[in-house]
């Protein structure tokens, strides 16, 4: 059974700082990892997508990468901004006929002014 | 540019009451879904949908409903609501690259 974890659960940094967020997953045989951002009491934002023949995306301050053998992905967040602040999920969607994604539990960011 | 909409947004409502959330995608997705997230806690799946006509629970256990007439539109009701029922709702399609797009959510308040 596919688990997904991530770690830190909360993170509280001082703008400017360079951060990484850890994503875990049991099963290897996902068909893509994404990373949402959520701000409270609202949806899921897409930040980055990445196939699972992939090894990293990048978008502007942000770089995901990907390790599929060792069940790992990593968010890079460049030079923070208060306005980083939110809660990140990871999600893998599972080789299924329905596309079942599995969201890890979240890291809350708090960028610091 | 994701195009997924939710109605209401917001929505109070009485014990008992009928209601339908909205969700509406024109990105001509065949899939579906339907979370629940109970504020601070994980997402859960309570319905998906592989197309017109095709519905199915998740792995959350939930008395609502959904409904598939149209590729775009993925209503979910609830026949009558409780305060358990409290929580909010998001609606999702998945893509080409089978990425997942959500909509902004509707927060249900049951009194």
């Amino acid at each position: 059974k596919q688990e997904v974890t991530q770690i830190p659960a909360a993170l509280s940094v001082p703008e400017g700082e360079n951060l990484v967020l850890n994503c875990s997953f049991t099963d290897s045989a996902i068909y893509n990892l994404q990373w949402f951002r959520q701000d409270p009491g609202k949806g899921l934002t897409s930040l980055l997508l990445i196939q699972s023949s992939q090894r990293e995306q990048t978008s502007g301050r942000l770089n995901a990468s990907l390790d599929k053998s060792s069940g790992r992905s990593t968010l890079y967040i460049a030079a923070s901004q208060p306005g980083d602040s939110a809660t990140y999920l990871c999600a893998v969607k599972l080789k299924t006929s329905y596309d079942k994604v599995i969201f890890g539990p979240g890291t809350s960011l708090s960028v610091i002014p | 540019e994701a195009d997924i909409y939710q109605t209401p947004r917001y929505l109070v409502i009485g014990t008992g009451k009928k209601i339908t959330l909205e969700c509406s995608q024109t990105m001509g997705h065949d899939k579906m879904y339907w979370y629940q997230q109970d504020p601070g806690m994980e997402l859960h799946l309570i319905h998906y949908s592989y197309g017109v006509n095709s519905t199915e629970k998740g792995d959350l256990s939930s008395e609502s409903t959904v409904s598939r007439i149209r590729t775009e539109h993925f209503p979910l009701t609830l026949e009558s609501a409780r305060p358990s029922h409290t929580s909010q709702y998001l609606c999702a399609s998945s893509g080409f690259f089978k990425e997942q797009y959500f909509g902004p959510g509707t927060r249900l308040t049951v009194t």
